[in-house]
């Protein structure tokens, strides 16, 4: 079946610090990624999502490549704000197995100033 | 700005109790899910519907049920509650057309705490 792997958290980071979580998947057929993004508190919402291979989906200064010859999604940002402290799901969305979502763990975020 | 609200945030509930949890959405989307969110585990799907008064085990429906009589609403039903069902819930919908390509629309979750 489909399954995504994340970084283990959580992660600490300095204000303008760069920022990597890892994501590797497996799935068969054609998968979209995405990445979720949830703040204390709130539900989930999507930060960038990538259809199909070398795809790069980017938004809010965060970006990721969709890599399948590495099966990997990772997530970037150059330099991090402390509003960006939250906790980060890669998911992906199978072509198969009738479309459902599969969420890696989570890995949380805090930034400080 | 769409929306998929849960109707209750926070629930406290006894041991053998039986908990409705609502979700309603106003997207018109055809998708709607149930998710449980507990730490160390991620996500993992309940249930999830494709159209009205159709439903889908997801990977843990035991437990639960669930109920979606209208397009807009889906609601999850823990029939005797227990202690091992204190988590977040979630509930999302997406468009059915959009395929794999689209997104999952959150709601804000609904904590339950079962004594």
């Amino acid at each position: 079946g489909n399954s995504v792997t994340q970084m283990e958290g959580p992660v600490t980071l300095s204000e303008e610090a760069f920022l990597t979580i890892n994501c590797t998947y497996t799935a068969t057929g054609y998968p979209s990624l995405f990445w979720y993004v949830q703040y204390p508190g709130e539900g989930l919402q999507l930060l960038l999502k990538a259809t199909k291979a070398d795809d790069k989906g980017s938004n809010k200064g965060f970006e990721a490549t969709y890599r399948k010859e590495t099966t990997s999604f990772h997530l970037e940002k150059g330099s991090v704000q402390v509003s960006d402290s939250a906790v980060y799901f890669c998911a992906l969305r199978g072509s198969t197995n009738a479309g459902k979502s599969t969420f890696g763990d989570g890995t949380t975020l805090t930034v400080k100033p | 700005d769409v929306k998929v609200t849960q109707s209750s945030r926070y629930l406290v509930k006894r041991t053998g109790e039986k908990v409705f949890l609502e979700c309603v959405q106003d997207m018109d989307h055809e998708n709607m899910f149930w998710y449980r969110q507990d730490p160390g585990l991620g996500l993992r799907l309940i249930y999830f519907s494709y159209d009205v008064k159709m439903k889908e085990k997801g990977d843990i429906p035991e437990g639960y049920s669930v109920s979606r009589e209208k397009k807009e609403r889906f609601s999850l039903i823990l029939e005797s509650a227990s202690t091992n069902q204190t988590s977040m819930y979630l509930c999302a919908s997406s468009l059915l057309d959009r395929g794999v390509t689209g997104e999952l629309f959150f709601g804000e979750g609904s904590r339950l705490t079962v004594l």
